[in-house]
């Protein structure tokens, strides 16, 4: 079945500081993969996301690109600031576009905080 | 409102009893998913409906679950004599049809004591 790993937490940064969150995955066929945000007392929210092999997702400053030789979607950001504090989760879709669902397969979830 | 709504955001209740959990999605999305996330864990999978129906429910772990959306809006997670295992946070996510960009609700917490 399709299962996501990422890195586990928490991670502490100072502010400035580059991020990386590692997320691999195991799926068969091509899925579409995301990184997902959850703020401190909110909802989770989609922050990036590719559909294909190369693809590079990017938003707020963060990017991830969606390597199928290494089975692998990391997150970065080259300057964090406090704002990012949150629980960052790594997911995958197995493209059912025929049904139009977008079952999604979450990893565990990483803490970060990013302190001044 | 303008994002998905759940009540109750807090339950609690005795082992053995029935709760019901409701999800009022964004206005227009006629996909709406059901994830169940434990402590510690990312969330996990339970149903998807495509307008009233329920396309996918490979996740529900027993018959003691069960949702609907009887008017392709409103959607109720019922679960029947509740186990301490069955704590969690419950989301309830909508988005349009064939988009990978769920929206997310901030979730029921029940605990089953």
């Amino acid at each position: 079945g399709n299962s996501v790993t990422q890195m586990e937490g928490p991670v502490t940064l100072s502010e400035e500081a580059f991020l990386t969150i590692n997320c691999t995955y195991t799926a068969t066929g091509y899925p579409s993969l995301f990184w997902y945000v959850q703020y401190p007392g909110e909802g989770l929210q989609l922050l990036l996301k590719a559909t294909k092999a190369d693809d590079k997702g990017s938003n707020k400053g963060f990017e991830a690109t969606y390597r199928k030789e290494t089975t692998s979607f990391h997150l970065e950001k080259g300057s964090v600031q406090v704002s990012d504090s949150a629980v960052y989760f790594c997911a995958l879709s197995d493209n059912d576009s025929g049904a139009g669902s977008y079952q999604l397969t979450f990893g565990k979830g990483t803490k970060l905080s990013v302190i001044p | 409102g303008a994002g998905v709504s759940q009540t109750p955001s807090n339950k609690v209740t005795e082992k053995g009893k029935y709760v019901e959990l409701r999800c009022d999605p964004i206005s227009g999305h006629t996909a709406l998913y059901w994830y169940r996330q434990s402590l510690g864990q990312g969330p996990e999978f339970l149903i998807y409906f495509q307008g009233t129906g329920a396309a996918d429910d490979s996740g529900l772990p027993n018959d003691r679950f069960f949702a609907v959306r009887p008017e392709g809006s409103v959607s109720t997670l019922k679960i029947q004599r509740t186990e301490r295992g069955d704590s969690a946070v419950y989301l309830c996510a909508s988005s349009f049809i064939n988009t990978g960009e769920l929206f997310f609700g901030e979730g029921s917490r029940l605990t089953v004591l």
